[in-house]
């Protein structure tokens, strides 16, 4: 069975400086796809990025960006210039290429102070 | 894209009683997932509702405790039964409109707590 861990329960950073929030998974399978989602107070889950694992470029939406290293099964998500909106729960997820749910990681709670 | 709605959005139980929620999507998805979250905690699969047959349950959850039924292509209902403060959480509906690298989209949760 897949899982995915997120080692660091809760991070914190400045408004406009960089973070790093981890992410490792185990799984067997060659093909899969990886997530980031974030989880504000409103508890609205919303897709942050994703990244297929056949792809060696690491996948990139304007201030966010991941660094996906198949061979250490890691996925890393990168948050470039940090605002207070960015303050969230943020999830790590893995999905098989044979199109089952998401499975999750336990979560990574970033706080932005100004 | 898919928008869901749940219904209701929270509610307070008692033990002993059941709950059912429902969760309608605004277009037709290949597949549909109940997720259970605990407070403060992440999201566990409960189950994939699966058309017009038994759902496929995850380990630890059992159709008797979780009966969850979806007609059609757009619709499906999850049932809290014979509830226990242990129950209390956010159940989440989630939806994925196609295979591969489709977003996977979640409706607002309902949020259930039982004294």
């Amino acid at each position: 069975a897949q899982t995915v861990t997120q080692s660091q329960p809760e991070m914190s950073v400045q408004e406009a400086e960089t973070v790093t929030l981890s992410c490792t998974y185990d799984t067997s399978e060659s093909d899969y796809y990886l997530f980031w989602y974030k989880q504000p107070p409103s508890r609205q889950m919303i897709l942050v990025i994703r990244q297929e694992a056949y792809k060696q470029q690491n996948a990139t939406e304007n201030r966010f960006s991941v660094n996906f290293q198949k061979a250490a099964k890691s996925f890393s998500l990168k948050i470039s210039d940090s605002q207070l909106g960015d303050a969230a729960m943020y999830f790590c997820a893995y999905r098989s290429a044979l199109g089952t749910a998401l499975i999750f990681g336990k979560g990574t709670t970033l706080s932005v102070s100004s | 894209s898919a928008v869901i709605s749940q219904k209701p959005s929270r509610d307070i139980c008692q033990r002993g009683t059941s709950l059912t929620i429902q969760c309608q999507v605004d277009s037709q998805v290949t597949m549909m997932f109940w997720y259970r979250q605990q407070p403060g905690q992440s999201l566990t699969l409960i189950a994939t509702a699966n058309q017009g047959s038994e759902a496929t349950y995850e380990s630890g959850f059992v159709i008797d405790k979780f009966p969850i039924s979806r007609p059609n292509l757009t619709f499906s209902t999850l049932t809290v039964s014979n509830m226990s403060p242990e129950d209390s959480s956010i159940y989440l509906c989630s939806v994925l409109p196609g295979l591969g690298l489709n977003e996977q989209y979640f409706g607002p949760g309902t949020r259930l707590t039982v004294t």
